[in-house]
Protein backbone atom coordinates (compact mmCIF):
# COMPACT_ATOMS: atom_id res chain seq x y z
CA UNK A 1 0.00 0.00 0.00
CA UNK A 2 1.29 3.12 -1.17
CA UNK A 3 1.46 6.22 2.18
CA UNK A 4 0.41 9.48 0.85
CA UNK A 5 2.15 12.15 2.98
CA UNK A 6 1.37 15.69 2.94
CA UNK A 7 3.31 18.89 4.01
CA UNK A 8 3.17 21.17 5.73
CA UNK A 9 0.76 20.08 8.35
CA UNK A 10 -0.44 24.08 8.61
CA UNK A 11 0.33 26.55 5.79
CA UNK A 12 -0.15 29.83 7.24
CA UNK A 13 -0.39 32.52 4.31
CA UNK A 14 -2.39 35.83 3.92
CA UNK A 15 -4.92 36.28 0.74
CA UNK A 16 -3.14 37.11 -2.38
CA UNK A 17 -0.25 34.76 -1.32
CA UNK A 18 0.64 32.00 -3.63
CA UNK A 19 0.42 28.44 -1.56
CA UNK A 20 2.08 25.64 -2.41
CA UNK A 21 1.02 22.24 -0.95
CA UNK A 22 3.18 18.67 -1.16
CA UNK A 23 2.18 15.28 -1.60
CA UNK A 24 4.70 12.49 -1.47
CA UNK A 25 3.93 8.82 -1.87
CA UNK A 26 5.79 5.97 -0.39
CA UNK A 27 6.27 4.54 -3.90
CA UNK A 28 6.26 6.02 -7.43
CA UNK A 29 2.78 6.45 -8.22
CA UNK A 30 2.71 4.48 -12.21
CA UNK A 31 -0.90 5.31 -13.17
CA UNK A 32 -1.13 9.09 -12.60
CA UNK A 33 -4.34 8.42 -10.18
CA UNK A 34 -3.50 11.59 -7.73
CA UNK A 35 -6.61 13.59 -6.84
CA UNK A 36 -6.61 16.48 -4.79
CA UNK A 37 -9.79 17.48 -2.69
CA UNK A 38 -10.75 20.32 -0.35
CA UNK A 39 -12.79 20.17 2.90
CA UNK A 40 -14.37 23.26 4.75
CA UNK A 41 -15.57 23.02 8.18
CA UNK A 42 -18.72 20.82 8.80
CA UNK A 43 -18.28 20.42 4.99
CA UNK A 44 -17.96 17.12 2.50
CA UNK A 45 -14.66 17.48 0.81
CA UNK A 46 -14.90 18.93 -2.99
CA UNK A 47 -13.32 17.92 -5.81
CA UNK A 48 -10.36 19.93 -7.06
CA UNK A 49 -7.98 18.08 -9.17
CA UNK A 50 -7.94 14.84 -10.54
CA UNK A 51 -5.47 12.47 -12.72
CA UNK A 52 -2.53 14.68 -11.08
CA UNK A 53 -3.38 17.76 -12.86
CA UNK A 54 -6.74 18.14 -14.84
CA UNK A 55 -9.01 20.58 -12.76
CA UNK A 56 -12.38 19.25 -11.99
CA UNK A 57 -15.82 20.93 -13.02
CA UNK A 58 -16.31 24.25 -11.49
CA UNK A 59 -12.96 24.76 -10.19
CA UNK A 60 -11.14 28.38 -10.25
CA UNK A 61 -7.75 28.37 -12.63
CA UNK A 62 -6.20 29.57 -9.55
CA UNK A 63 -6.09 25.92 -8.44
CA UNK A 64 -3.26 23.68 -10.46
CA UNK A 65 -2.51 20.13 -9.65
CA UNK A 66 1.37 19.04 -11.12
CA UNK A 67 3.71 16.40 -10.37
CA UNK A 68 4.51 12.59 -10.88
CA UNK A 69 6.30 9.42 -9.94
CA UNK A 70 6.40 10.38 -6.00
CA UNK A 71 6.14 14.12 -5.80
CA UNK A 72 3.01 15.99 -6.66
CA UNK A 73 2.05 19.18 -5.67
CA UNK A 74 -1.40 21.47 -5.98
CA UNK A 75 -0.51 25.38 -6.11
CA UNK A 76 -3.11 28.01 -5.54
CA UNK A 77 -1.72 31.10 -7.57
CA UNK A 78 -3.28 33.68 -5.20
CA UNK A 79 -5.34 33.07 -2.20
CA UNK A 80 -9.03 33.63 -2.18
CA UNK A 81 -10.44 34.20 1.56
CA UNK A 82 -12.66 30.93 0.74
CA UNK A 83 -9.67 29.05 -0.15
CA UNK A 84 -9.25 28.71 3.51
CA UNK A 85 -9.76 25.02 4.52
CA UNK A 86 -7.91 22.00 4.70
CA UNK A 87 -5.97 19.86 1.66
CA UNK A 88 -6.15 16.08 1.03
CA UNK A 89 -4.53 14.32 -1.89
CA UNK A 90 -5.42 10.80 -2.49
CA UNK A 91 -4.05 7.81 -4.92
CA UNK A 92 -6.13 4.58 -5.90
CA UNK A 93 -3.48 1.71 -6.79
CA UNK A 94 -5.71 -0.48 -7.98
CA UNK A 95 -6.53 -1.96 -5.05
CA UNK A 96 -7.81 0.63 -2.81
CA UNK A 97 -7.85 4.02 -2.08
CA UNK A 98 -5.55 6.33 0.44
CA UNK A 99 -5.92 9.81 1.32
CA UNK A 100 -2.95 11.88 3.08
CA UNK A 101 -2.93 13.32 6.25
CA UNK A 102 -4.17 16.69 4.89
CA UNK A 103 -3.03 20.33 4.84
CA UNK A 104 -4.51 23.14 6.38
CA UNK A 105 -4.40 26.29 4.92
CA UNK A 106 -5.29 29.20 7.55
CA UNK A 107 -5.13 32.97 7.80
CA UNK A 108 -1.73 34.41 8.56
CA UNK B 1 -27.98 18.14 -11.47
CA UNK B 2 -26.40 15.63 -9.63
CA UNK B 3 -27.48 15.02 -6.01
CA UNK B 4 -26.79 12.80 -2.98
CA UNK B 5 -28.59 12.86 -0.33
CA UNK B 6 -27.67 10.64 2.76
CA UNK B 7 -29.81 9.64 6.46
CA UNK B 8 -29.48 11.16 9.51
CA UNK B 9 -27.51 10.81 11.83
CA UNK B 10 -27.51 7.86 14.44
CA UNK B 11 -26.41 6.85 17.53
CA UNK B 12 -25.56 3.07 18.73
CA UNK B 13 -24.27 0.79 21.30
CA UNK B 14 -20.82 -0.85 21.54
CA UNK B 15 -21.13 -4.42 19.46
CA UNK B 16 -24.41 -2.52 17.73
CA UNK B 17 -24.52 -2.65 13.34
CA UNK B 18 -25.67 0.83 11.64
CA UNK B 19 -26.91 1.04 8.21
CA UNK B 20 -26.57 4.31 6.23
CA UNK B 21 -28.53 5.24 2.96
CA UNK B 22 -27.36 7.19 -0.01
CA UNK B 23 -29.82 8.40 -2.32
CA UNK B 24 -28.51 9.62 -5.77
CA UNK B 25 -30.16 11.44 -8.94
CA UNK B 26 -29.90 13.39 -11.32
CA UNK B 27 -27.42 10.80 -13.42
CA UNK B 28 -27.88 7.36 -14.14
CA UNK B 29 -27.55 5.36 -10.96
CA UNK B 30 -26.20 2.04 -12.42
CA UNK B 31 -23.01 3.74 -14.20
CA UNK B 32 -21.30 5.04 -11.26
CA UNK B 33 -19.50 3.39 -8.53
CA UNK B 34 -20.35 4.47 -5.03
CA UNK B 35 -17.84 4.74 -2.35
CA UNK B 36 -18.37 5.13 1.52
CA UNK B 37 -15.72 6.83 3.13
CA UNK B 38 -14.88 8.33 7.13
CA UNK B 39 -14.14 10.98 9.13
CA UNK B 40 -13.28 10.29 12.53
CA UNK B 41 -12.97 13.30 15.32
CA UNK B 42 -9.43 15.39 14.68
CA UNK B 43 -8.72 12.96 12.07
CA UNK B 44 -8.34 12.60 8.09
CA UNK B 45 -10.21 10.94 5.27
CA UNK B 46 -10.53 7.17 5.19
CA UNK B 47 -11.73 5.00 2.28
CA UNK B 48 -14.00 2.51 3.56
CA UNK B 49 -15.03 0.91 0.57
CA UNK B 50 -17.28 0.45 -2.82
CA UNK B 51 -20.30 -0.74 -4.65
CA UNK B 52 -20.85 -0.85 -8.42
CA UNK B 53 -24.91 -0.63 -8.90
CA UNK B 54 -24.90 -2.16 -11.97
CA UNK B 55 -23.47 -5.37 -10.86
CA UNK B 56 -23.61 -5.07 -6.96
CA UNK B 57 -19.86 -6.15 -6.68
CA UNK B 58 -18.27 -4.61 -4.01
CA UNK B 59 -14.45 -3.83 -2.62
CA UNK B 60 -13.38 -3.09 0.63
CA UNK B 61 -10.64 -1.82 2.62
CA UNK B 62 -8.87 -4.48 4.15
CA UNK B 63 -9.09 -3.15 7.74
CA UNK B 64 -12.99 -3.31 7.54
CA UNK B 65 -13.18 -6.94 5.72
CA UNK B 66 -15.68 -8.46 7.70
CA UNK B 67 -17.18 -6.01 9.33
CA UNK B 68 -18.55 -3.58 6.53
CA UNK B 69 -21.84 -4.84 3.83
CA UNK B 70 -22.18 -2.35 1.01
CA UNK B 71 -25.88 -3.16 -0.95
CA UNK B 72 -27.95 -1.08 -3.44
CA UNK B 73 -31.31 -1.12 -4.54
CA UNK B 74 -31.21 0.15 -8.49
CA UNK B 75 -35.44 0.44 -8.15
CA UNK B 76 -34.78 3.72 -5.87
CA UNK B 77 -31.43 4.90 -6.41
CA UNK B 78 -29.66 4.09 -3.31
CA UNK B 79 -27.19 2.53 -1.91
CA UNK B 80 -26.40 1.29 1.47
CA UNK B 81 -23.17 0.71 4.04
CA UNK B 82 -23.93 -1.37 7.05
CA UNK B 83 -20.91 -1.58 9.61
CA UNK B 84 -21.30 -4.46 12.20
CA UNK B 85 -19.22 -4.95 15.59
CA UNK B 86 -19.24 -1.00 16.51
CA UNK B 87 -16.45 -0.02 18.67
CA UNK B 88 -16.26 3.57 19.80
CA UNK B 89 -13.36 4.38 17.76
CA UNK B 90 -16.07 4.05 14.74
CA UNK B 91 -17.48 7.02 16.13
CA UNK B 92 -16.96 9.38 12.76
CA UNK B 93 -19.10 11.40 9.64
CA UNK B 94 -19.24 8.73 7.09
CA UNK B 95 -19.85 10.41 3.76
CA UNK B 96 -20.44 8.63 0.43
CA UNK B 97 -19.55 9.69 -2.79
CA UNK B 98 -19.73 9.05 -6.07
CA UNK B 99 -16.91 7.56 -8.47
CA UNK B 100 -16.21 10.00 -11.34
CA UNK B 101 -16.57 8.04 -14.20
CA UNK B 102 -13.24 7.06 -16.15
CA UNK B 103 -10.97 8.50 -13.31
CA UNK B 104 -9.97 7.53 -9.39
CA UNK B 105 -11.33 10.41 -7.93
CA UNK B 106 -15.04 11.37 -6.45
CA UNK B 107 -17.17 14.07 -7.48
CA UNK B 108 -20.35 14.55 -5.86
CA UNK B 109 -20.59 14.14 -2.04
CA UNK B 110 -23.16 13.19 0.66
CA UNK B 111 -23.51 15.57 3.28
CA UNK B 112 -22.29 12.82 5.77
CA UNK B 113 -24.08 10.91 8.59
CA UNK B 114 -22.79 11.29 11.90
CA UNK B 115 -22.57 7.65 13.58
CA UNK B 116 -21.96 7.74 17.39
CA UNK B 117 -21.03 5.18 19.40
CA UNK B 118 -21.45 5.73 22.37
CA UNK B 119 -22.64 3.22 25.77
Amino acid sequence: EIVLTQSPGTLSLSPGERATLSCRASHSIANGYLTWYQQKPGQAPRLLIYDASSRATGIPDRFSGSGSGTDFTLTISSLEPEDFAVYYCQHYDGSGFTFGGGTKAEIK
Amino acid sequence: QVQVVQSGAEVKKPGASVKVSCEASGYTFSGYFIHWVREAPGQGLEWIGRIHPNSGGTDYAERFQGRVTMTRDTSISTAYMELSSLRSDDTAIYYCARGKGGTAAFDYWGQGTLVTVSS
